[in-house]
């Protein structure tokens, strides 16, 4: 089954305690994508990746990281969580030879930071 | 400042009725318009989409209307079914820059009642 799969699906942690999320795709797609989920914004972007070692940021990078190692796998990563990273978060796939506009998304991590 | 502008953020309707969800936006380089349908507990999906050049698109019940010169989109959901119970997105791409290839809006939750 084609699918994007993430882990955990719910985290409580504390201010400070270093995390990862980790997302990843057996559709052998090019491009992925974390976004987070806020009541009234919608869903916003962090950081995309284009292809294996290539990755930039989104509408708001600021206290995440990511790589992408390998093309199935692209972690989402809290150096140093705060209370406002308290957020529901998708990871997301599009292959590369369609028009990105159809992504898919996983099933979301729901963080508490305490 | 959200570039897609969304409403409304709640909608109640009757089984049977018309759902009707608007977006506007301002940026004129956005060249397609989808929208994507969450689940409580899942993530969004496609659910359908259109480009500027084409004023309607009809799939099943749903229909998007875009009216390219007042910078607004819609989905209206005809004969709404309890089924159809989700958070909507609506969503834009910039042509072919890459990286922020989809700005969503704030999201409408919709009930329909049985």
């Amino acid at each position: 089954e084609a699918q994007v799969t993430q882990n955990p699906r719910y985290l409580i942690t504390v201010t400070g305690k270093k995390l990862t999320v980790t997302c990843s795709q057996n559709m052998n797609h090019e491009y992925m994508s974390w976004y987070r989920q806020d009541p009234g914004l919608g869903l916003r972007q962090i950081y995309y990746s284009m292809n294996v070692e290539v990755t930039d940021k989104g509408d708001v990078p600021e206290g995440y990281k990511v790589s992408r190692k390998e093309k199935r796998n692209f972690p989402l990563i809290l150096e140093s969580p705060s209370p406002n990273q308290t957020s529901l978060y998708f990871c997301a796939s599009a292959s590369g030879r369609s028009n990105l506009g159809e992504q898919y998304f996983g099933p979301g991590t729901r963080l508490t930071v305490t | 400042q959200q570039q897609v502008k969304q409403s409304p953020q709640s909608l109640i309707v009757q089984k049977g009725g018309i759902s009707i969800i608007n977006c506007a936006y301002e940026n004129t380089a956005f060249d397609y318009f989808p929208w994507y349908q969450q689940f409580p507990g899942k993530g969004p999906a496609l659910l359908i989409a259109i480009r500027p050049d084409v004023s309607e698109k009809k799939e099943g019940r749903f229909t998007i209307s875009f009216n390219k010169s007042a910078k607004q989109f819609s989905l209206h959901i005809m004969d709404s079914q309890p089924g159809d119970s989700a958070t909507y997105f609506c969503a834009a791409r910039i042509g072919l820059r890459a990286g922020n290839m989809l700005t969503f809006g704030g999201g409408t939750r919709l009930m329909v009642k049985p």
